[in-house]
């Protein structure tokens, strides 16, 4: 069956410093990849989207990378801060374009 | 713009009672979602309107839940009789086209349920 992993233990990590978070799925050919950010008491809110055929995707300080080959997607807050502090979401298409698979998800804290 | 509304924040119902959600999306948004995250475990998707139309309904747990979505608006959930494994947060997205390539979905704040 189709599976989507997050590191399930949270991540802390100082201020300045790269936080890398790790998304891995079996069992899917995805055309694309999200990754949404969430805060306690609030939905997901969409960050980004890489799409099968790009290996790279940045966006201020956030970078994304997707290796199909590996079945991994890759994600990097540079320079993090304390307001990045919140959990992490990687999401894959299913169904036909009918509804996204989601990971369990990665809890970022970001320490001064 | 407005963001994808829902009502309420919080429900607390017994055991056996019924409960109805309420979702108001993106206007102009014809895709409606809703998800579920229980505790400890990924916000799994339930069902998929398109306008008043329901296109995908195979994450919905059992015959107590009912989605509608008349006049292709708002729409509700409502679970009756309520068991205490619903218990969890329920999510409303809603996105202006199929989640294809280029496509976000805009989530509501969710709606906390707890069946004592």
């Amino acid at each position: 069956s189709q599976k989507i992993e997050q590191n399930s233990e949270a991540l802390n990590i100082q201020e300045g410093k790269t936080a890398t978070l790790t998304c891995n799925y079996t069992n899917y050919s995805p055309a694309y990849l999200q990754w949404y950010r969430q805060d306690p008491g609030r939905g997901p809110v969409f960050l980004l989207l890489i799409r099968e055929n790009e290996k790279e995707k940045r966006k201020e300080r956030l970078k994304v990378t997707f290796d199909t080959t590996l079945k991994q997607s890759l994600f990097h807050i540079t320079a993090s801060q304390p307001a990045d502090s919140a959990t992490y979401l990687c999401a894959l298409p299913a169904g036909g374009g009918n509804k996204l698979t989601f990971g369990t998800g990665t809890q970022l804290k970001v320490e001064l | 713009e407005a963001g994808v509304t829902q009502f309420p924040s919080h429900s607390v119902i017994e055991k056996g009672q019924t409960v109805t959600l309420r979702c108001d999306p993106i206007s102009g948004h014809d895709n409606l979602y809703w998800y579920r995250r229980v505790m400890g475990k990924e916000i799994k998707f339930l069902l998929h309107f398109v306008k008043e139309s329901k296109q995908d309904e195979s994450g919905m747990p059992n015959n107590r839940f009912l989605a509608e979505r008349t006049g292709g608006t708002y729409s509700t959930l409502k679970v009756q009789p309520a068991e205490l494994e619903d218990s969890g947060v329920y999510f409303c997205a809603s996105s202006p086209r199929r989640l294809e390539v280029d496509t976000e979905a805009f989530f509501g704040q969710g709606t906390r349920l707890t069946v004592v």
